[in-house]
Protein backbone atom coordinates (compact mmCIF):
# COMPACT_ATOMS: atom_id res chain seq x y z
CA UNK A 1 0.00 0.00 0.00
CA UNK A 2 1.59 3.20 -1.20
CA UNK A 3 1.46 6.40 0.63
CA UNK A 4 0.47 8.32 -2.81
CA UNK A 5 -2.30 6.88 -4.79
CA UNK A 6 -2.08 6.73 -8.34
CA UNK A 7 -4.44 4.90 -11.00
CA UNK A 8 -3.05 1.70 -12.11
CA UNK A 9 -3.26 2.29 -15.34
CA UNK A 10 -4.20 4.59 -18.39
CA UNK A 11 -4.65 4.62 -21.75
CA UNK A 12 -5.04 7.07 -24.94
CA UNK A 13 -4.28 6.90 -28.99
CA UNK A 14 -1.50 8.09 -30.50
CA UNK A 15 -1.78 11.81 -30.63
CA UNK A 16 -4.07 12.03 -27.88
CA UNK A 17 -3.91 13.36 -24.49
CA UNK A 18 -3.55 11.95 -20.85
CA UNK A 19 -3.39 12.90 -16.94
CA UNK A 20 -2.38 10.83 -14.68
CA UNK A 21 -2.96 11.34 -10.83
CA UNK A 22 -1.55 11.47 -7.75
CA UNK A 23 -3.54 11.70 -4.31
CA UNK A 24 -1.44 12.17 -1.10
CA UNK A 25 -1.95 14.36 2.34
CA UNK A 26 -0.96 17.40 3.90
CA UNK A 27 2.23 15.78 5.01
CA UNK A 28 3.44 14.89 1.68
CA UNK A 29 2.26 16.45 -1.23
CA UNK A 30 0.44 19.23 0.25
CA UNK A 31 3.61 20.76 1.73
CA UNK A 32 6.14 19.28 -0.03
CA UNK A 33 7.21 19.69 -4.04
CA UNK A 34 6.32 16.70 -6.16
CA UNK A 35 8.18 15.12 -9.06
CA UNK A 36 7.24 12.91 -11.54
CA UNK A 37 9.13 10.03 -12.96
CA UNK A 38 9.11 8.15 -16.37
CA UNK A 39 10.73 4.25 -15.55
CA UNK A 40 11.13 2.28 -18.71
CA UNK A 41 11.93 -1.81 -18.70
CA UNK A 42 15.51 -2.50 -18.15
CA UNK A 43 16.75 1.32 -17.60
CA UNK A 44 16.39 3.76 -14.59
CA UNK A 45 13.97 6.40 -14.05
CA UNK A 46 13.87 8.98 -15.60
CA UNK A 47 12.79 12.71 -14.09
CA UNK A 48 9.72 14.72 -16.00
CA UNK A 49 8.77 17.06 -13.46
CA UNK A 50 10.64 18.52 -10.74
CA UNK A 51 8.99 21.08 -8.14
CA UNK A 52 5.57 20.38 -9.06
CA UNK A 53 5.51 21.90 -12.42
CA UNK A 54 9.16 22.16 -13.98
CA UNK A 55 10.76 20.46 -16.79
CA UNK A 56 14.04 18.88 -16.79
CA UNK A 57 16.79 20.09 -19.51
CA UNK A 58 15.38 17.88 -22.86
CA UNK A 59 12.42 17.17 -21.12
CA UNK A 60 9.78 18.10 -24.01
CA UNK A 61 7.27 20.54 -23.32
CA UNK A 62 4.63 17.80 -24.19
CA UNK A 63 4.73 16.77 -20.19
CA UNK A 64 3.68 19.22 -17.74
CA UNK A 65 3.10 19.10 -14.12
CA UNK A 66 0.26 20.61 -11.60
CA UNK A 67 -0.19 20.57 -7.90
CA UNK A 68 -3.17 21.71 -6.17
CA UNK A 69 -3.99 20.41 -2.45
CA UNK A 70 -3.06 17.15 -1.86
CA UNK A 71 -3.07 16.17 -5.22
CA UNK A 72 -0.72 16.68 -8.25
CA UNK A 73 -1.40 15.69 -12.31
CA UNK A 74 1.10 14.69 -14.55
CA UNK A 75 -0.22 15.99 -18.19
CA UNK A 76 1.66 14.01 -21.33
CA UNK A 77 -0.28 15.85 -24.29
CA UNK A 78 0.53 14.45 -28.08
CA UNK A 79 0.53 10.66 -27.05
CA UNK A 80 3.53 8.83 -28.67
CA UNK A 81 3.93 5.14 -28.79
CA UNK A 82 7.33 5.94 -27.01
CA UNK A 83 5.98 7.01 -24.08
CA UNK A 84 4.57 3.70 -23.17
CA UNK A 85 5.79 3.01 -20.02
CA UNK A 86 5.09 3.75 -15.91
CA UNK A 87 5.01 6.88 -14.38
CA UNK A 88 5.35 7.27 -11.06
CA UNK A 89 5.21 10.68 -8.53
CA UNK A 90 7.15 10.93 -5.77
CA UNK A 91 7.73 13.57 -3.09
CA UNK A 92 8.91 14.14 0.49
CA UNK A 93 6.58 13.13 3.57
CA UNK A 94 7.55 15.29 6.71
CA UNK A 95 6.04 13.23 8.85
CA UNK A 96 7.33 10.03 8.29
CA UNK A 97 10.76 11.74 7.75
CA UNK A 98 10.96 9.70 4.48
CA UNK A 99 10.62 9.79 0.80
CA UNK A 100 7.32 8.72 -0.62
CA UNK A 101 6.56 7.06 -4.46
CA UNK A 102 2.70 6.61 -5.71
CA UNK A 103 2.45 2.41 -6.77
CA UNK A 104 2.48 3.90 -10.22
CA UNK A 105 0.52 4.28 -13.22
CA UNK A 106 1.11 1.90 -16.79
CA UNK A 107 0.39 4.31 -19.76
CA UNK A 108 -0.57 2.19 -23.09
CA UNK A 109 -1.07 4.05 -25.69
CA UNK A 110 -3.22 2.35 -27.90
CA UNK B 1 28.46 15.68 -17.32
CA UNK B 2 26.97 14.47 -14.58
CA UNK B 3 27.35 10.90 -13.51
CA UNK B 4 26.27 8.10 -10.64
CA UNK B 5 28.26 4.63 -11.35
CA UNK B 6 27.10 1.59 -9.71
CA UNK B 7 28.69 -1.26 -8.81
CA UNK B 8 28.29 -4.80 -10.05
CA UNK B 9 25.49 -7.22 -9.88
CA UNK B 10 25.37 -9.62 -6.60
CA UNK B 11 24.20 -12.72 -5.80
CA UNK B 12 23.25 -13.61 -2.53
CA UNK B 13 22.21 -16.07 0.18
CA UNK B 14 19.70 -15.54 2.73
CA UNK B 15 21.19 -14.10 6.01
CA UNK B 16 23.85 -12.08 4.10
CA UNK B 17 24.78 -9.06 3.29
CA UNK B 18 25.39 -6.80 0.53
CA UNK B 19 27.33 -3.37 -0.10
CA UNK B 20 26.61 -1.52 -3.18
CA UNK B 21 28.55 1.28 -4.69
CA UNK B 22 27.83 4.39 -6.14
CA UNK B 23 30.71 6.48 -7.73
CA UNK B 24 29.51 10.05 -8.32
CA UNK B 25 31.41 12.12 -10.72
CA UNK B 26 30.78 15.57 -12.84
CA UNK B 27 30.02 17.74 -9.37
CA UNK B 28 30.91 18.84 -6.11
CA UNK B 29 29.93 15.67 -3.92
CA UNK B 30 29.40 17.30 -0.64
CA UNK B 31 27.04 19.70 -2.08
CA UNK B 32 24.13 17.04 -2.55
CA UNK B 33 22.69 14.14 -1.36
CA UNK B 34 22.02 11.04 -2.10
CA UNK B 35 19.04 8.71 -2.54
CA UNK B 36 18.67 4.74 -2.98
CA UNK B 37 15.71 3.49 -4.40
CA UNK B 38 15.10 0.01 -5.21
CA UNK B 39 12.51 -2.22 -7.48
CA UNK B 40 11.60 -5.65 -6.64
CA UNK B 41 10.89 -7.66 -9.89
CA UNK B 42 7.21 -6.79 -11.21
CA UNK B 43 6.78 -3.71 -8.32
CA UNK B 44 6.86 -0.51 -7.97
CA UNK B 45 9.71 2.20 -6.79
CA UNK B 46 10.80 1.79 -3.64
CA UNK B 47 12.41 4.86 -1.30
CA UNK B 48 14.63 3.04 0.92
CA UNK B 49 16.69 6.12 2.35
CA UNK B 50 18.49 9.28 1.93
CA UNK B 51 22.60 10.28 3.02
CA UNK B 52 23.83 13.67 2.88
CA UNK B 53 27.30 14.67 0.61
CA UNK B 54 28.25 17.11 3.18
CA UNK B 55 28.03 15.62 6.58
CA UNK B 56 26.61 11.76 6.26
CA UNK B 57 23.18 12.41 8.49
CA UNK B 58 21.18 9.96 6.87
CA UNK B 59 17.00 9.07 6.93
CA UNK B 60 16.26 5.21 6.34
CA UNK B 61 12.76 4.21 5.00
CA UNK B 62 11.03 2.60 8.15
CA UNK B 63 10.78 -1.06 7.06
CA UNK B 64 14.51 -1.19 6.49
CA UNK B 65 15.55 0.36 9.66
CA UNK B 66 18.02 -1.75 11.29
CA UNK B 67 18.87 -3.59 8.10
CA UNK B 68 20.63 -0.72 5.79
CA UNK B 69 23.34 1.07 6.55
CA UNK B 70 24.49 4.08 4.04
CA UNK B 71 27.76 5.88 4.25
CA UNK B 72 29.98 7.99 1.76
CA UNK B 73 33.93 8.78 0.95
CA UNK B 74 34.00 11.97 0.29
CA UNK B 75 37.51 11.75 -0.77
CA UNK B 76 36.32 9.03 -3.97
CA UNK B 77 32.37 10.99 -3.95
CA UNK B 78 31.30 7.49 -3.45
CA UNK B 79 28.12 6.73 -1.40
CA UNK B 80 27.53 2.87 -0.25
CA UNK B 81 24.16 1.16 0.78
CA UNK B 82 24.99 -1.77 2.73
CA UNK B 83 21.60 -4.25 3.43
CA UNK B 84 22.10 -7.04 6.25
CA UNK B 85 20.30 -10.45 7.06
CA UNK B 86 19.27 -10.39 3.35
CA UNK B 87 15.93 -12.37 2.44
CA UNK B 88 14.15 -12.98 -1.04
CA UNK B 89 11.82 -10.62 -1.29
CA UNK B 90 15.56 -8.54 -1.06
CA UNK B 91 15.95 -9.31 -4.68
CA UNK B 92 15.59 -6.07 -6.51
CA UNK B 93 17.74 -3.55 -8.83
CA UNK B 94 18.57 -1.06 -6.53
CA UNK B 95 19.36 2.53 -7.85
CA UNK B 96 21.26 5.15 -6.80
CA UNK B 97 20.23 8.89 -7.53
CA UNK B 98 21.49 12.63 -6.52
CA UNK B 99 18.77 14.40 -4.55
CA UNK B 100 16.83 17.24 -4.81
CA UNK B 101 17.23 18.19 -1.61
CA UNK B 102 15.41 14.48 -0.25
CA UNK B 103 14.08 13.53 -3.07
CA UNK B 104 15.50 11.59 -5.95
CA UNK B 105 16.27 14.00 -8.89
CA UNK B 106 17.11 13.69 -12.18
CA UNK B 107 20.58 11.78 -12.10
CA UNK B 108 20.29 7.95 -11.50
CA UNK B 109 23.20 5.27 -11.27
CA UNK B 110 22.68 2.82 -14.30
CA UNK B 111 21.10 0.31 -11.13
CA UNK B 112 22.67 -3.38 -9.62
CA UNK B 113 21.19 -6.21 -9.58
CA UNK B 114 20.69 -7.68 -6.34
CA UNK B 115 19.85 -11.06 -6.28
CA UNK B 116 18.83 -13.47 -2.80
CA UNK B 117 18.67 -17.16 -3.62
CA UNK B 118 19.46 -20.31 -1.88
Amino acid sequence: QSVLTQPPSVSAAPGQKVTISCSGSSSNIGNNYVFWYQKLPGTAPKLLIYDNNKRPSGIPDRFSGSKSGTSATLGITGLQTGDEADYYCGTWDGSLSAGVFGGGTKLTVL
Amino acid sequence: QVQLVQSGAEVKKPGASVKVSCKASGYTFTNYGINWVRQAPGQGLEWMGWISGYNGNTNYAQNLQGRVTMTTDTSTSTAFMELRSLRSDDTAMYYCARANVYTPGGYWGQGTLVTVSS
